[in-house]
């Protein structure tokens, strides 16, 4: 069974400034896809960006980018020069290819820009 | 706009009750995907369908039931309602044009109340 952990339930940051949010995951798939969402407090659930396994090249959106560390199982969020529409729930989410696509998310990480 | 329709937006109803979610995919899309969150909870996989056949089964309550009809909606049907069922329903789907590698589009939501 796949596993998606986010360790931060809380986090805060400057406005302006970078921010990085943590996630791992645990499988034993070799093919699959990693997510990102971000949930405002209108509670829509919006795609932040997405990174495919087979990729070495780290995904990168904008002021949104992530550190994929396959080894490790690793996939963290880095937000930079982040902004007050930042503020929001985020949820990683892993999916593995074939057998219905199943997507786990993560517990989530509220993140608060501060003014 | 995420293209993924789900109706009613708010719904209240008593406990004992008998309600239906309706979810409408975004054109093309052949999965489709239902998840409930509580209260500062995290998403919980419930059910998903794929063209019209059950693929994968999460944390449903026998309670609970969904259907994908032939023009791809689907319908979440809660029964026996019970105060913990009070959540917010959110529909996601998938798999434009069969591809596997689509990261899934969630509607608004579905925001029940059970007094």
């Amino acid at each position: 069974a796949q596993t998606v952990t986010q360790s931060q339930p809380e986090m805060s940051v400057q406005e302006a400034e970078t921010v990085t949010l943590s996630c791992t995951y645990d499988t034993s798939e070799n093919n699959y896809y990693l997510f990102w969402y971000k949930q405002p407090p209108s509670r829509q659930m919006i795609l932040v960006i997405r990174q495919e396994a087979y990729k070495q090249q780290n995904a990168t959106e904008n002021r949104f980018s992530v550190n994929f560390q396959k080894a490790a199982k690793s996939f963290s969020l880095k937000i930079s020069d982040s902004q007050l529409g930042d503020t929001a729930m985020y949820f990683c989410a892993f999916m593995k290819l074939g057998g219905g696509n199943q997507f786990y998310f993560g517990t989530g990480t509220s993140l608060t820009v501060i003014p | 706009d995420s293209g993924v329709t789900q109706t009613p937006k708010h719904l209240i109803t008593a406990t004992g009750q008998r309600v239906t979610l309706r979810c409408s995919p975004r054109s093309g899309d052949l999965s489709v995907y239902w998840y409930q969150q509580s209260l500062d909870q995290g998403l919980q996989f419930l059910i998903q369908y794929y063209n019209g056949e059950e693929r994968a089964k999460g944390n449903i309550l026998e309670r609970f039931s969904a259907q994908q009809f032939p023009d791809l909606h689907s319908e979440l049907n809660l029964s026996s309602l019970e105060l913990g069922d009070s959540a917010l329903y959110f529909c996601a789907s998938s798999g434009g044009g069969g591809a596997s590698n689509q990261p899934q589009h969630f509607g608004d939501g579905t925001r029940l109340s059970i007094l």
